[in-house]
């Protein structure tokens, strides 16, 4: 977990609010992940980067979910607006060829 | 894309006994295959990778196996100690053009292990 700090790790706000959750990496690793996590549908991947670049976002659910990473240390999601079913935990990972790191999430209930 | 099946959501098991896990996948064989331990409210953390030329892999009570044919992974508790109780998840990577590279994660089995 040291690896990758992510941050709120909690997140209550009001459906339409605009969320963003943040994720610090440690360097030296060429991959960033964004998945999310429910009890219904399991890890899902939202979007990786490599190297910084976004390569594939195809599992970002709508037009609301947005995602950078302006440099290696550091990686937002953003939700606006947010929904209900926008409920879930959020996990940051990292990976050079093999294993992912990941951090301890950010659970976002959407109210 | 590729599908990952784990066999049972939770798994209850005494202590002393072996755990067994199943990892089933659909598609392409994959160049490895990884598994990983969750605990509530934290993230995934990895245990073991096992590759397509690899037919076991043991780290001190964890053993894995990988049938490329039948296209399945087993993973294996021997001992099973109540502090094994966890979520177990495994994760394929998957390649596509350069710079192209991802994990996909099965569902998870919840096992418990009851002293």
């Amino acid at each position: 977990d040291a690896g990758v700090i992510q941050s709120p790790r909690h997140e209550v706000t009001e459906m339409g609010q605009e969320v963003t959750l943040r994720c610090k990496p440690i360097s030296g690793h060429d991959y960033l992940f964004w998945y999310r996590q429910t009890m219904m549908r399991g890890l899902e991947l939202l979007i990786y980067f490599n190297n910084n670049v976004p390569i594939d976002d195809s599992g970002m659910p709508e037009d609301r979910f947005s995602a950078k990473m302006p440099n290696a240390s550091f990686s937002t999601l953003k939700i606006q607006p947010s929904e209900p079913r926008d409920s879930a935990v959020y996990f940051c990972a990292i990976a050079g060829n093999t294993e992912a790191f990941f951090g301890q999430g950010t659970r976002l209930t959407v109210v | 894309s590729q599908k990952i099946e784990q066999n049972s959501e939770a798994l209850n098991i005494q202590e002393g006994k072996t755990a067994t896990l199943t990892c089933n996948y659909t598609n392409y064989s994959p160049a490895y295959l990884q598994w990983y331990r969750q605990d509530p409210g934290r993230g995934p953390v990895f245990l073991l990778l096992i590759r397509e030329n690899e037919k076991e892999k043991r780290k001190e009570r964890l053993k894995v196996t990988f049938d490329t044919t039948l296209k399945q992974s087993l993973f294996h508790i021997t001992a099973s100690q109540p502090a094994d109780s966890a979520t177990y998840l495994c994760a394929l990577p998957s390649y596509s053009g350069a710079g192209s590279y991802q994990l996909t994660f099965g569902k998870g089995t919840k096992l418990s292990v009851i002293p």
